[in-house]
Formats: C-alpha cells, sequence, structure tokens
C-alpha cells in the first residue's frame, strides 16, 4: 500500500500570503496524483489531478506540481474562503490512498 | 447537473448489516465508475470501494473485503454498499463519488462529484 505523508498538519497564513502544502508518496506514484479541499461541513471538491492539471472552474490560484514522490500544492495568493483541509490522494496503486491532510488556516 | 444521494445511514449494533445507496442523476450513468470513500468523524478521507460504470470490474480496501459489497443497478441509476459484519471502525460518513472520465470498464479514480454523505454508526 502507498502511504501519503502531507505537511505541514497546519498552515496559518494571512489573507494574499502564499501557501505550499506537501504531499509525499512512500513509492512513486508517476504523476498519477489529485488534490482535494474539504470545507468544514462539505463533501470534498477535486482541485487538481495527474499532479498539475486544475479540475473545472477551480480558480487559477490553485496549482500542483511534482512527480514521483514529491508533490506540491501551491496556492498563490489565499483567499478567506480557502479555510479548509487539503488532501492528496494517489490512484497509481490499488488500493487507492489519501494523505492525511493539510488544515489552511487565516490568522 | 450532477447530484449524487446517498442514504441507507443509521446506528446499527456490531456485527449488524446495512445497505447504503447513491441515487445519481445529471449524467450517463453505466459510462461512469463510482467509488464509495468514508470519513470517521474528525479524521481523514480513506476510499472504501470501487466499481466500474458496467460494474464488471470491482475493488475493495483490505479493511472491508470480504465484509462489503459494491454493486449498481442501471435501471435505477442507484449505486449500493452491502455492509455486514460491521464494526466500531466502520462508524463514519460514507460518500459515494463518481469518476471524472468515461471508465466504462475501470476506474481511474480521480472524483470530480461528490455525495454530501450518510452517516453510519456502529455502537452497542
Amino acid at each position: 500500500e502507498i502511504v501519503l505523508t502531507q505537511s505541514p498538519a497546519t498552515l496559518s497564513l494571512s489573507p494574499g500570503e502564499r501557501a505550499s502544502l506537501s504531499c509525499r508518496a512512500s513509492q512513486s506514484v508517476s504523476s498519477y496524483l489529485a488534490w482535494y479541499q474539504q470545507k468544514p461541513g462539505q463533501a470534498p471538491r477535486l482541485l487538481i489531478y495527474d499532479a498539475s492539471n486544475r479540475a473545472t472552474g477551480i480558480p487559477a490560484r490553485f496549482s500542483g506540481s511534482g512527480s514521483g514522490t514529491d508533490f506540491t500544492l501551491i496556492i498563490s495568493s489565499l483567499e478567506p474562503e480557502d479555510v479548509a483541509v487539503y488532501y492528496c490522494q494517489q490512484r497509481t496503486n490499488w488500493p487507492l490512498s489519501f494523505g492525511g491532510g493539510t488544515k489552511v488556516e487565516i490568522k | 447537473e450532477v447530484q449524487l444521494l446517498e442514504s441507507g445511514g443509521a446506528l446499527v449494533q456490531p456485527g449488524g448489516s446495512l445497505r447504503l445507496s447513491c441515487a445519481a442523476s445529471g449524467f450517463t450513468f453505466n459510462d461512469y465508475a463510482i467509488s464509495w470513500v468514508r470519513q470517521a468523524p474528525g479524521k481523514g478521507l480513506e476510499w472504501v470501494s470501487s466499481i466500474s460504470g458496467r460494474g464488471t470490474t470491482t475493488y475493495y480496501a483490505d479493511s472491508v473485503k470480504g465484509r462489503f459489497t459494491i454493486s449498481r443497478d442501471i435501471s435505477k441509476n442507484t449505486l449500493f454498499l452491502q455492509m455486514d459484519s460491521l464494526r466500531a471502525e466502520d462508524t463514519a460518513i460514507y460518500y459515494c463519488a463518481k469518476d471524472f472520465a468515461v471508465t466504462k470498464h475501470t476506474v481511474l479514480a480521480y472524483f470530480d462529484s461528490w455525495g454530501q454523505g450518510t452517516l453510519v454508526s456502529v455502537s452497542s
């Protein structure tokens, strides 16, 4: 099973700042990695697939990069509505796996 | 507009059974794989099971293999999860989630549409 480790656990930033979230895989997942945003009380929303492709309707301030074992989600300029938990997910091997999440807060 | 509506969650005793449903609309149901993903209270996301669009391919997490069965009824546009031998650790919100590309006989496993979830509580 591929284990995804996300860091940091919590990120506290001011509006307009750049957020950088990390996801590290226990073995290579090539580029088969997605990022999801989950706001309190809501279902997750797909942000990024195949490591760097924005899903339909996702604002340009969200971007993804990486391949192999190291991946990054960048929020270029944090907005108050970006407060959420962000999860990475791999689809390279079964069983599918999610990272433990990074909580983004506004200072 | 794609809609997924889960139902069937309840409080059940350990060892009991439950069947969850996910009613789908707004897309060609048998063209897309759909999965179940759960979230224990205050915890992260955990993939549970997936089924291809035509129902020909299924996958299960080790934690539920042999206890849960995923299926779909194309005539009713509905996905099911039969849950047997339930344990306390199965307590979670269960979401159904649709693949973001056509996947008739496989599972792509990127999820672009999610339901709002149904709560399963396993306790005596």
